[in-house]
């Protein structure tokens, strides 16, 4: 099973709103609704932001917004603040009790 | 406060074994399914492989990625509140961190054990080298 395909990088001024992308294929990202992603910042464990596509474990603001087309599901990050310069995880559900992870990105906050 | 603290990283030569421990406190392991994921230096995330609980599959069942399939083993006991990561023949490739993590109850009680991690341990590291 292949990684998922995420952008190396991603940027944008404080405020703004910035959109990752996660592409996989119809065996994982787009077999299934249960996308999720992780905020990992340097030297951390990662953290879940967003499970099940869309939803927001308890404590997550809702800046952090994810969706799904096709084989491709999207996190977008709003309002973008200096703490949310991370690398960002997209992981899906690959069937056979599998998980896969995508390459990750790195978000700088301009 | 809820959290895993993985130990027994260290250095080992290509071909060795070493034992991973993830000790669960603050919650009940015995309904927990427990995945093990790794991070190479500079690198993503890989999924490694997953635990299940006695209590949803009658049998500790795992399921393992292919580059560790047969190499590595995953196990738990409950009554110690941990889960273990066995993992022989190792190769150089395998130098990481080593992260457990804990499958994700939501707020209307589905269990995401196998699409959604949400506690995780501060990660061990293993290096393999000569």
């Amino acid at each position: 099973q292949s990684a998922l395909t995420q952008p190396p990088s991603a940027s944008g001024s404080p405020g703004q709103s910035v959109t990752i992308s996660c592409t996989g294929t119809s065996s994982d990202v787009g077999g299934y609704n249960y996308v999720s992603w992780y905020q990992q910042h340097p030297g951390k464990a990662p953290k879940l932001i967003i499970y099940e596509v869309d939803k927001w474990p308890s404590g997550v603001p809702d800046r952090f917004s994810g969706s799904k087309s096709g084989n491709t599901a999207s996190l977008t990050v709003s309002g973008l603040q200096a703490e949310d310069e991370a690398d960002y995880y997209c992981s899906s559900y690959a069937g056979i009790n599998i998980m896969i992870f995508g390459g990750g990105t790195k978000l700088t906050v301009l | 406060e809820v959290q895993l603290v993985e130990s027994g990283g260290g250095l080992v030569k290509p071909g060795g074994s070493l034992r991973l421990s993830c000790a669960a406190s603050g919650f009940n392991l015995n309904s927990a399914w427990m995945t093990w994921v790794r991070q190479a230096p500079g690198k993503g995330l890989e999924w490694l492989g997953r635990i299940k609980s006695k209590i949803n599959g009658g049998s500790t069942d795992t399921d393992s990625a292919a580059p560790v399939k047969g190499r590595f083993m995953m196990t738990r006991d409950d009554l110690k509140n941990t889960v273990y990561l066995q993992m022989n023949s190792l190769k150089t490739e395998d130098t990481a961190v080593y992260y457990c993590a804990r499958g994700f109850s939501d707020s209307w009680g589905k269990y995401h054990g196998d699409d959604a991690l949400d506690i995780w341990g501060q990660g061990t590291m293993v290096t393999v080298s000569s």
